[in-house]
C-alpha cells in the first residue's frame, strides 16, 4: 500500500515563506504532486516533481528526492488568499493519485 | 480556460436509493478519474479511467459502483444502493496524455452526495 505523511497545520505571517513536507512510502512510484484546496472548493493542481530536484512555478516550488521518499512544497511572500489545505500526492505507474491527510496552512496578517 | 463540469453539485439520497453523477471531462484528455472526500478528511481515490475501459480501482470501489463513459464527452459515476458512509463529495477529475515533464489532473467543482 502506499502512505503519506505531512503536517496537519502550518501558521505564518504574511509575506513570509513556508515549508510543507511530505515523506511517502509506497510501491511503483511515478511522481510526486501538490494540490491546494481551500474550504469547499475542488483540490487545484499546484506543482509536479517526477525527478529529483526543484521545480519552480511563481510563488511555489517543490522539490523531491526519490532516495529519501521526501519532497517539500515552498511558498513564498504569503498572501492572506494562500490560507487552504495543501495536499501532497504520490502517483503510481497507472496514474492513480494517492492523497495525503493535508496540511491546513493559515496566514495571518 | 477549459474546465471540468459536474452535475449537480448536491444530491440528496435515501439509504439503498441508485444515484448518477455526472462528468464532463475536458475534451482533449484521454484519462479520468473518480476521488471521493468525507467531510473533514483527505481525498480518495476510487477509479480511474482509459481507453473505454477502467484502468484502477481501490478498495472502496466495491460492486455497488461502476462507471460508464455512454458517449464522447460524458463520464458518469453510479451507486447502485447507497448507504450512510456513502455520504461525502464526488470528484471527477480527467487528465491529458503523459509527458514526461508533468503529470496534471484537473478536478471538476464537485458532487456533494448526501444518504439520509
Amino acid at each position: 500500500g502506499q502512505s503519506l505523511e505531512q503536517p496537519s497545520e502550518v501558521t505564518a505571517v504574511e509575506g513570509a515563506i513556508v515549508q510543507i513536507n511530505c515523506t511517502y512510502q509506497t510501491s511503483g512510484f511515478y511522481g510526486l504532486s501538490w494540490y491546494q484546496q481551500h474550504d469547499g472548493g475542488a483540490p487545484t493542481f499546484l506543482s509536479y516533481n517526477g525527478l529529483d530536484g526543484l521545480e519552480e512555478t511563481g510563488r511555489f516550488s517543490s522539490f523531491l528526492s526519490r532516495s529519501d521518499s521526501y519532497g517539500y512544497l515552498l511558498l513564498q511572500e504569503l498572501q492572506m488568499k494562500d490560507s487552504a489545505s495543501y495536499f501532497c500526492a504520490v502517483i503510481t505507474g497507472r496514474r492513480a493519485l494517492t492523497f495525503g491527510s493535508g496540511t491546513r496552512l493559515q496566514v495571518q496578517p | 480556460e477549459p474546465e471540468v463540469t459536474q452535475t449537480p453539485s448536491h444530491q440528496v439520497t435515501q439509504m439503498g436509493q441508485e444515484v448518477i453523477l455526472r462528468c464532463v471531462p475536458i475534451s482533449n484528455h484521454l484519462y479520468f478519474y473518480w476521488y471521493r472526500q468525507i467531510l473533514g478528511q483527505k481525498v480518495e481515490f476510487l477509479v480511474s479511467f482509459y481507453n473505454n475501459e477502467i484502468s484502477e480501482k481501490s478498495e472502496i470501489f466495491d460492486d455497488q459502483f461502476s462507471v460508464e463513459r455512454p458517449d464522447g464527452s460524458n463520464f458518469t459515476l453510479k451507486i447502485r444502493s447507497t448507504k450512510l458512509e456513502d455520504s461525502a463529495m464526488y470528484f471527477c477529475a480527467s487528465g491529458p496524455p503523459l509527458t514526461s515533464r508533468t503529470d496534471t489532473q484537473y478536478f471538476g467543482p464537485g458532487t456533494r452526495l448526501t444518504v439520509l
